[in-house]
């Protein structure tokens, strides 16, 4: 069965430090990717998605992410962390169609 | 931009009553989705549907159903609620596959 697995339920980072957000996957076939941001009070907004061909994508907001098949793995990165990307984050998983399955997320706390 | 929109922010329901939750969307999508969000536990799919009057059970059905009788309109339907349903219920939709369009989402309460 397909899984996402967060392994960060809370991270806390100074602003303009870099920041690393961590998801790996269980996907029995070739995966589509996804970061999702939500802000308090707001629905879900994609940030960036892998389906095929180059393994680092570029999102919005300078996020970027990478792909590791050998790592199942779909870190979120980004160089440079703004007091306004405090909010919580998903990593999803699924295929074509969006029958996605999430992972628990990652509150991501900046201070100044 | 895509809009989709839930009937309520916030409800408050008792126990063992029938709940309506509804959803909108304005960009003729042909596929819509209702999650559920839980602190710890992210988002779970409750039912998806790929057309009108069509629906699919996702990951956690029990004790819903949903009903899409025009494309644009996507209900889920707690039967008899129980406090165990309190949570933030999240409409979506999507043409194919490149993304997920989210509403605001509701925060059911059942007391």
């Amino acid at each position: 069965a397909q899984s996402v697995t967060q392994p960060d339920i809370h991270i806390t980072v100074s602003e303009g430090a870099s920041l690393e957000l961590r998801c790996n996957y269980s996907y029995g076939a070739t995966p589509y990717l996804f970061w999702y941001v939500q802000s308090p009070g707001q629905g879900l907004q994609l940030l960036l998605k892998y389906f095929s061909g180059d393994t680092l994508v570029q999102g919005i907001k300078g996020f970027e992410a990478e792909f590791k098949r050998s790592q199942s793995s779909f870190n979120l990165r980004k160089p440079s962390v703004h007091w306004s990307d405090a909010a919580e984050y998903f990593c999803a998983v699924g295929a074509w169609g969006n029958k996605l399955v999430f992972g628990a997320g990652t509150i991501l706390r900046v201070k100044s | 931009d895509v809009k989709v929109t839930q009937s309520s922010r916030y409800l408050v329901k008792r126990t063992g009553e029938k709940v309506f939750l509804e959803c909108v969307q304005d960009m003729d999508h042909e596929n819509m989705f209702w999650y559920r969000q839980d602190p710890g536990l992210g988002l779970r799919l409750i039912y998806f549907s790929y057309d009108v009057k069509m629906k699919e059970k996702g990951d956690i059905p029990e004790g819903y159903s949903v009903s899409r009788e025009k494309k644009e309109r996507f209900s889920l339907i707690l039967e008899s609620a129980s406090t165990n349903q309190t949570s933030m219920y999240l409409c979506a939709s999507s043409l194919g596959g490149e993304k997920l369009f989210f509403g605001s989402g509701t925060q059911l309460s059942v007391l």
